[in-house]
């Protein structure tokens, strides 16, 4: 089965800091690409940043980055120089290569304090 | 490019009633799904298409079936709702990674659906 986890329902940020939100999920699989997205209070969800299993390398989309440790199975996501457009839920998303089905946290709600 | 639309954005239904949620893409997407989302939760996938034609089972399809007759449009049907069916729906597609096309999920903004 998979599974992902997120520890932290909610955190918030002073504008312009850094925040760090968690992410594990457990998988007997090999391939498989992790994503995070965003949920504004409009719901709509917007990809925020995605990687390859199979890519050693930090995917890094301008203020976020990502910290993937494929062994302990972990997958956090850092937002820089924090933004008040950045409030939202966010959700840690799985897929295993070659399924139809993206595997989603419970989500975390950030905060960003001007 | 108006990307992943649903129709309607919000319904009321009273248990037993029937109806049917429309999505539409214009990006030309093969694979084509309905997720919804309860408080407290992820995502989960109810339905999910890879073509034209076809239709398969997610995680939760109990209660619901789906038609894709058409590759630009998926609709998700409640034939006799229950209260356990509110929740926020949302389709979503994406390319077939058989394309080439990077297999990232496009999602719509998403049905409140109240049932009483």
């Amino acid at each position: 089965a998979q599974t992902v986890t997120q520890s932290q329902p909610e955190m918030s940020v002073q504008e312009a800091e850094t925040v760090t939100l968690s992410c594990t999920y457990d998988t007997s699989e090999s391939n498989y690409y992790l994503f995070w997205y965003k949920q504004p209070p409009s719901r709509q969800m917007i990809l925020v940043i995605r990687q390859e299993a199979y890519k050693q390398q930090n995917a890094t989309e301008n203020r976020f980055s990502v910290n993937f440790q494929k062994a302990a199975k972990s997958f956090s996501l850092k937002i820089s120089d924090s933004q008040l457009g950045d409030t939202a839920m966010y959700f840690c998303a799985f897929e295993p290569a070659g399924a139809n089905n993206l595997f989603f946290g419970t989500g975390t709600r950030l905060t960003v304090i001007p | 490019n108006a990307g992943v639309t649903q129709t309607p954005k919000f319904r009321v239904l009273k248990t037993g009633q029937s109806m049917t949620l429309l999505c539409a893409q214009d990006m030309n997407h093969e694979y084509m799904y309905w997720y919804r989302q309860d408080p407290g939760m992820g995502l989960r996938l109810i339905h999910y298409s890879v073509g034209e034609g076809t239709t398969a089972k997610g995680e939760v399809p109990d209660g619901y079936n789906v038609s894709r007759l058409k590759k630009q449009n998926f609709l998700l049907g409640l034939e006799s709702a229950a209260p356990s069916q509110t929740s926020v729906y949302f389709c979503a597609s994406s390319y077939d990674p058989a394309s080439g096309g990077i297999r990232n999920q496009y999602f719509g903004p998403g049905t409140r659906l109240l049932v009483l």
